[in-house]
């Protein structure tokens, strides 16, 4: 079945640092791949997504290009701030399966200080 | 502005009392879900609906009902049934139509505490 696999934190960066948070995934047919980010306290933001081979998506400085070759679709930004702490999860939706639930990883947390 | 509400943001229920999470969208979305956030284990799907009057068991249906008598909303009774309630609970939609990317987008959350 469809899965996803995300890289366990916390991460703890200093601001200004890079960043990435590995998620990689198995599946059958045609998934779509997203980030989705969750502030505390909060429900949850889509960041981007990517809806086929070597798409990149992109939005606030984040980037993920959807990898099919090495099933990835890592979250990178080249320089993170205090305000991007909060909680990332990584999701996957079947193309032919709509309507049906995103397929989640168990998230990351990012810590960053000044 | 369109999007999906939930009510109330923080709700406390005694033991044995059912209780209802409203959820609410205006984004004319056919799909909805229900999910249950607990620290460390992610989302996990109680409910989902791909269209009016019709609504399927996700993975953890166990002690939770649902209804979807209109498209724009989709509440969750929380029953006694239900041994550990204490959760975040998140609704969601998507478009739900075959064929396209079906991104889904979030409500704000319900906290639910057994007291």
């Amino acid at each position: 079945g469809n899965s996803v696999t995300q890289m366990e934190g916390p991460v703890t960066l200093s601001e200004e640092a890079f960043l990435t948070i590995n998620c990689t995934y198995t599946a059958t047919g045609y998934p779509s791949l997203f980030w989705y980010v969750q502030y505390p306290g909060e429900g949850l933001q889509l960041l981007l997504k990517a809806t086929k081979a070597d798409d990149k998506g992109s939005n606030k400085g984040f980037e993920a290009t959807y990898r099919k070759e090495t099933t990835s679709f890592h979250l990178e930004k080249g320089s993170v701030q205090v305000s991007d702490s909060a909680v990332y999860f990584c999701a996957l939706s079947d193309l032919n399966q709509a309507g049906t639930a995103l397929i989640f990883g168990k998230g990351t947390t990012l810590s960053v200080s000044s | 502005d369109g999007g999906i509400t939930q009510s109330p943001k923080y709700l406390f229920r005694k033991e044995g009392q059912n209780v209802t999470l409203s959820c609410e969208q205006n984004l004319n979305h056919d799909a909805m879900y229900w999910y249950r956030q607990d620290p460390g284990q992610g989302l996990r799907l109680i409910y989902y609906s791909q269209i009016v009057n019709d609504f399927q068991k996700g993975d953890i249906a166990e002690g939770y009902s649902v209804s979807r008598e209109k498209k724009e909303s989709f509440p969750l009774t929380v029953t006694s049934a239900q041994k550990n309630p204490t959760a975040f609970y998140l609704c969601a939609s998507s478009i739900g139509a075959a064929g396209v990317t079906d991104t889904q987008y979030f409500g704000p959350g319900t906290r639910l505490t057994v007291l």
